[in-house]
């Protein structure tokens, strides 16, 4: 069963401590996304990758980091450094970045800061 | 960079009516994806739009590209229950080194009275 899985769907954490996001996708895809979602502010790209060891920053990527090891994997770590982290957090992949491809989404991590 | 401007933000429709959701650009686009967020759900694509003045029908949802490239629109026709959720434009925009990332409107939220 293919498609893109996100751990843990809901995470709490305390003020200061930095988290990491999981984002895992069996679909052979070589660009990944992580976006952040806001009531009312729609998806905001934070980072993305189009190949293994390498990324970009997106909008909105203070206070983020990301590491691109392997194709399948595109974790996301959200440091202390981010001052209002508390949000749904999407990834997503597609074939390649070219601008007519369609994004996967995965089911997404609600991250709570205390 | 480059914006995506969508409206209404909300819309309450008495089931069997319709609706319509409107994507502005003030730059030419090169094409627009709509995607569907079911209520605490992930983002699903729904269409590609490429060239202008096309028009894209599934069931009953309509799409429309504008002749100029700048906007587009969702209409879906006798909405029924199972269409709540938010609906996003999106638009692939070039952030350079021959990278694109899909920049989305801010959804419109679509709740229908049964």
């Amino acid at each position: 069963d293919g498609g893109i899985t996100q751990s843990p769907k809901y995470l709490f954490r305390k003020e200061g401590q930095n988290v990491t996001l999981s984002c895992e996708q069996n679909l052979n895809h070589d660009a990944m996304y992580w976006y952040r979602q806001d009531p009312g502010q729609g998806l905001r790209l934070i980072y993305y990758s189009q190949i293994v060891n390498d990324f970009q920053k997106g909008d909105i990527a203070e206070g983020y980091s990301v590491s691109r090891e392997k194709k399948e994997s595109f974790p996301l770590t959200v440091t202390s450094a981010q001052k209002n982290p508390t949000a749904f957090y999407l990834c997503a992949s597609s074939k390649g970045g070219n601008s007519y491809n369609e994004q996967f989404f995965g089911p997404g991590t609600r991250l709570t800061v205390l | 960079g480059q914006q995506v401007m969508q409206i209404p933000q909300y819309q309450h429709v008495q089931e069997g009516e319709d609706f319509t959701t409107y994507c502005n650009s003030s730059t030419t686009l090169s094409n627009i994806q709509w995607y569907k967020q079911r209520p605490g759900g992930h983002p699903v694509f729904l269409i590609q739009l490429v060239k202008s003045g096309e028009v894209k029908k599934q069931k009953r949802l309509t799409f429309q590209f504008g002749e100029a490239k700048k906007n587009s629109s969702l209409h879906i026709t006798a909405t029924q229950t199972t269409d709540v959720g938010t609906y996003f434009c999106a638009a692939n925009t070039y952030s350079g080194a021959g990278s694109y990332q899909l920049t989305f409107g801010k959804g419109t939220k679509l709740s229908v009275i049964p």
